[in-house]
């Protein structure tokens, strides 16, 4: 069946590093892909969405491209915050209407 | 606001007793959803519904049962018969059909604690 499998964390970074988070997804026909962000003791967020291959998604300052030939959707951030530290979930929609799966999630940890 | 909220955010409960957690939108989306988070393994989708009075089992519905009598109400009943109710449970909704990205919005969530 569909699925999707990130990078597991902690992931662990100074202020201003240069941050990716792999995810990799399977799936018949052509998904719509997700990034969620869980800061602690909340709901999720949507962060980013991409709907087609080679569509790239971005949100404040992150940035993640639909790579149909590859199968994945990494998560990217040129310079990290402390504001940033949250858990991090891919996501894929196999079809309109129907419910998100989702990866484990990975936890990002930023210092200052 | 629009949004989504879910009630009560903490619930402590003896084994054996039946729960209901509440989840109510203002965003007239038409499909609601539950999932349960467990460090680790992610989201699981317990039940949806995409339209009021119909609602599928997710993957891990065993031990649960829902109902959908209002478009704006999606009650998550944890029953006796879940062997392990220990979770945060979260509640989203989409605007539903058929086209476009399936969107969800998430409520803050509710923490049960089975002693």
């Amino acid at each position: 069946g569909d699925s999707v499998t990130q990078m597991e964390g902690p992931v662990t970074l100074s202020e201003e590093a240069f941050l990716t988070i792999n995810c990799t997804y399977t799936a018949t026909g052509y998904p719509s892909l997700f990034w969620y962000v869980q800061y602690p003791g909340e709901g999720l967020q949507l962060l980013l969405k991409a709907t087609k291959a080679d569509d790239k998604g971005s949100n404040k300052g992150f940035e993640a491209t639909y790579r149909k030939e590859t199968t994945s959707f990494h998560l990217e951030k040129g310079s990290v915050q402390v504001s940033d530290s949250a858990v991090y979930f891919c996501a894929l929609s196999a079809q309109a209407g129907t419910a998100l799966i989702f990866g484990k999630g990975t936890t990002l940890s930023v210092s200052s | 606001d629009g949004g989504i909220t879910q009630s009560p955010k903490y619930l402590f409960r003896k084994e054996g007793q039946n729960v209901t957690l509440s989840c109510e939108q203002n965003l007239n989306h038409d499909a609601m959803y539950w999932y349960r988070q467990d460090p680790g393994q992610g989201l699981r989708l317990i039940y949806y519904s995409q339209i009021v009075n119909d609602f599928q089992k997710g993957d891990i519905a065993e031990g649960y049962s829902v109902s959908r009598e209002k478009k704006e109400s999606f009650p998550l009943t944890v029953t006796s018969a879940q062997k392990n109710p220990t979770a945060f449970y979260l509640c989203a909704s989409s605007i539903g059909g058929s086209s476009g990205a399936n969107v969800l919005t998430f409520g803050a969530g509710s923490r049960l604690t089975v002693l």
